[in-house]
């Protein structure tokens, strides 16, 4: 998984409560991305960041939130999860962030909001 | 949970036999594709990419062809083998733009 782990792997939660994923890379990239794949779309993006304290929303952004303050970690919040947020979340990295940069993901965090 | 293989379009083929799984990109400006693949419970694994400039490229055992004409991209599994069940996904990027766009996936079954 390109050095890449995501914790946790598996939570269950309630809707309202808030949640936060983390994502840490040891290869020092620069480029991080969130995330979510559901069935019937595919891989969506989220948020990313393109360096620490650098962060821009992608697709899907509403409801969720991003921080950085280090190279190796990225963390997702929902701040008030809602069941549309259950989903499986991946986090990737690329070196780059080039046009032609390959990006590397991680294990996964299945996210269950009740 | 739900499997990310369901609703999708799935390709079954028996092992040692060769593979072609197809993609039909979106945007003509799009300058690099990758193709992933991605096993239950796992996240997606790089497998080959190609860019725009190229219409051909080979890896072990797979090789990606690009048909910019048509907008299409395809990915050739030689000798399939049981290992090779996953769901198949192709990116795309263009331009300066860094972020993939990721199509919904086929999903291969390799019987033994």
């Amino acid at each position: 998984d390109a050095g890449i782990t995501q914790s946790p792997r598996h939570k269950v939660t309630e809707t309202g409560t808030p949640v936060t994923l983390r994502c840490h890379q040891t290869e020092n990239h620069r480029y991080m991305y969130w995330y979510r794949q559901d069935p019937g779309h595919g891989l969506r993006l989220i948020h990313y960041s393109y360096g620490v304290k650098d962060t821009d929303k992608g697709e899907v952004s509403d409801g969720y939130s991003v921080s950085r303050s280090k190279t190796e970690d990225f963390l997702l919040t929902l701040e008030s999860a809602t069941s549309s947020q259950t989903s499986v979340y991946f986090c990737a990295i690329s070196f780059q962030g080039t046009s032609t940069d390959t990006q590397y993901f991680g294990p996964g965090t299945r996210l269950t909001v009740l | 949970g739900e499997s990310v293989g369901l609703h999708l379009p799935t390709l079954s083929v028996q092992e040692g036999d060769n593979s072609i799984i197809n993609c039909a990109y979106s945007n003509s400006a799009s300058d690099y594709f990758i193709w992933y693949k991605q096993e239950s419970g796992k996240g997606p694994q790089f497998i080959i990419d190609i860019r725009s400039n190229m219409d051909k490229r080979q890896g072990q055992r797979v090789t990606v062809l690009l048909n910019k004409t048509v907008k299409h991209l395809s990915l050739q599994i030689a000798a399939t083998q049981p290992g090779d069940s996953a769901v198949y996904f192709c990116a795309e990027s263009f331009g300066s733009n860094y972020k993939l766009t990721f199509g919904k996936g086929t999903l291969l079954t390799v019987n033994p």
